[in-house]
């Protein structure tokens, strides 16, 4: 079975701090997603990696930037978090293939105070 | 923005009762997933659909793709409490990695 971890369940920054958030996949995935998910408006994507060192914008990057060094692991970065980034965050995985199914991690609830 | 729109955004039904979510894009899809999320959980994977006019049972959930492919629905026979929960379509557009959420539909069942 797809393991999907993401390294917090909560999380508390200060506006203005630098902060990491991790994600490991354990299926040898090429694919990886990170998501921010609101009421009212769903999952929007933020930035997805089809391979590593490979990355692309979504639909909502502003504030954000990743990085993946090696292929389990995809890391989002808020260089310098406010509280409008105030969120859940999802990270999820899924084969090289189009249209494969995503695997999500059990997400971060980041609180920006 | 926003590309495809999800409807409607809140369902209370009566245990029994039928359900049904729609997912709607302007633009033609290349494939559509449908995800259920439950309280608390995060999205998990349900099924997905390639072809036009495409239909798919699971149980007592029917899925459909449009003939134009341009929306879909997603249908619950004589729901259950264990239906509870936040149901998602998927969409990529561009036979593209980047996989787009609609904004989802809460099912609630009233026991």
């Amino acid at each position: 079975d797809v393991k999907v971890t993401q390294s917090s369940r909560y999380l508390v920054k200060r506006t203005g701090e630098k902060v990491f958030l991790e994600c490991v996949q354990d299926m040898d995935h090429e694919n990886m997603f990170w998501y921010r998910q609101d009421p009212g408006l769903g999952l929007r994507l933020i930035y997805f990696s089809y391979d590593v060192k490979m990355k692309e914008k979504g639909d909502i990057p502003e504030g954000y930037s990743v990085s993946r060094e090696k292929k389990e692991r995809f890391s989002l970065i808020l260089e310098s978090a406010s509280t409008n980034q105030t969120s859940m965050y999802l990270c999820a995985s899924s084969l090289g293939d189009l249209g494969s199914p995503l695997h999500f991690g059990n997400g971060t609830r980041l609180t920006v105070t | 923005g926003q590309q495809v729109m999800q409807i409607p955004q809140y369902q209370h039904v009566q245990e029994g009762e039928d359900f049904t979510t729609y997912c709607n894009s302007s633009t033609t899809l290349s494939n559509i997933q449908w995800y259920k999320q439950r309280p608390g959980g995060h999205p998990v994977f349900l099924i997905q659909l390639v072809k036009s006019g495409e239909v798919k049972k699971q149980k007592r959930l029917t899925f459909q793709f449009g003939e134009a492919k341009k929306n879909s629905s997603l249908h619950i026979t004589a729901t259950q409490t264990t239906d509870v929960g936040t149901y998602f379509c998927a969409v990529s557009m561009d036979s593209s990695y980047k996989l787009i959420f609609g904004s989802g539909t809460r099912l609630l069942v009233r026991p």
